[in-house]
């Protein structure tokens, strides 16, 4: 079965820095990938998605993902974070029910003023 | 959000009370979904729909149902809530190939 795991629960980073969120997946053909974003309070936003093709992606707000077959991974970037980032982060992959997904269980970042 | 709407936003229930959580949207996509989201365990699947008149099962259906009569609607019911149903419930829908894909606002339900 399909799986996403997402080592860090909780990043915090200072504004300006820096910042690469990590995503593991488990999957048995080429995967589809996807990174959302989710504001307090508020429902999901696509960053981005990797269907095929080049595997550095770029998305909305700046942010880009990378996808590494060698090592199951599709890990989101972005080179100057803004305090407005702020937000919990969800990786997912095409699930087995078609048209939906699994979801990692997250990552919560804070930004420093 | 742009196009899925969901009623209503917050809800308390109380153990063995039954509710429909409403679900629509104006884009005439093909596919809906919904998914519960609690700390820790991101999102999961609890059923979708591939089209009016078609439903299925996802990762956690027991103690939901829903139905599709029509390409813009899709209720989720529960039968008789129970404290661990309370979570917030995203529904979301796509265009057949996955390209477009929308979350509604979320309906945050608390049962006692």
């Amino acid at each position: 079965a399909q799986s996403v795991t997402q080592p860090d629960i909780h990043i915090t980073v200072s504004e300006g820095a820096s910042l690469e969120l990590r995503c593991n997946y488990s999957y048995g053909a080429t995967p589809y990938l996807f990174w959302y974003v989710q504001s307090p309070g508020q429902g999901l936003q696509l960053l981005l998605k990797y269907f095929s093709g080049d595997t550095l992606v770029q998305g909305i707000k700046g942010f880009e993902a990378e996808f590494k077959r060698s090592q199951s991974s599709f890990n989101l970037r972005k080179p100057s974070v803004h305090w407005s980032d702020a937000a919990e982060y969800f990786c997912a992959v095409e699930g087995n029910y078609g048209q939906n997904f699994v979801f990692g269980p997250g990552t919560r970042l804070s930004v420093l003023p | 959000n742009a196009g899925v709407t969901q009623t209503p936003k917050f809800q308390v229930l109380k153990t063995g009370q039954s509710m429909t959580l409403q679900c629509a949207q104006d884009m005439n996509h093909e596919y809906m979904s919904w998914y519960r989201q609690d700390p820790g365990m991101g999102l999961r699947l609890i059923h979708y729909s591939v089209g009016a008149g078609i439903t299925d099962q996802g990762e956690v259906p027991n103690g939901y149902n829903v139905s599709r009569s029509t390409t813009e609607d899709f209720p989720l019911r529960l039968l008789s809530a129970a404290p661990s149903q309370t979570s917030v419930y995203f529904c979301a829908i796509s265009d057949r190939d996955r390209r477009k894909q929308y979350f509604g606002p979320g309906t945050r339900l608390t049962v006692t």
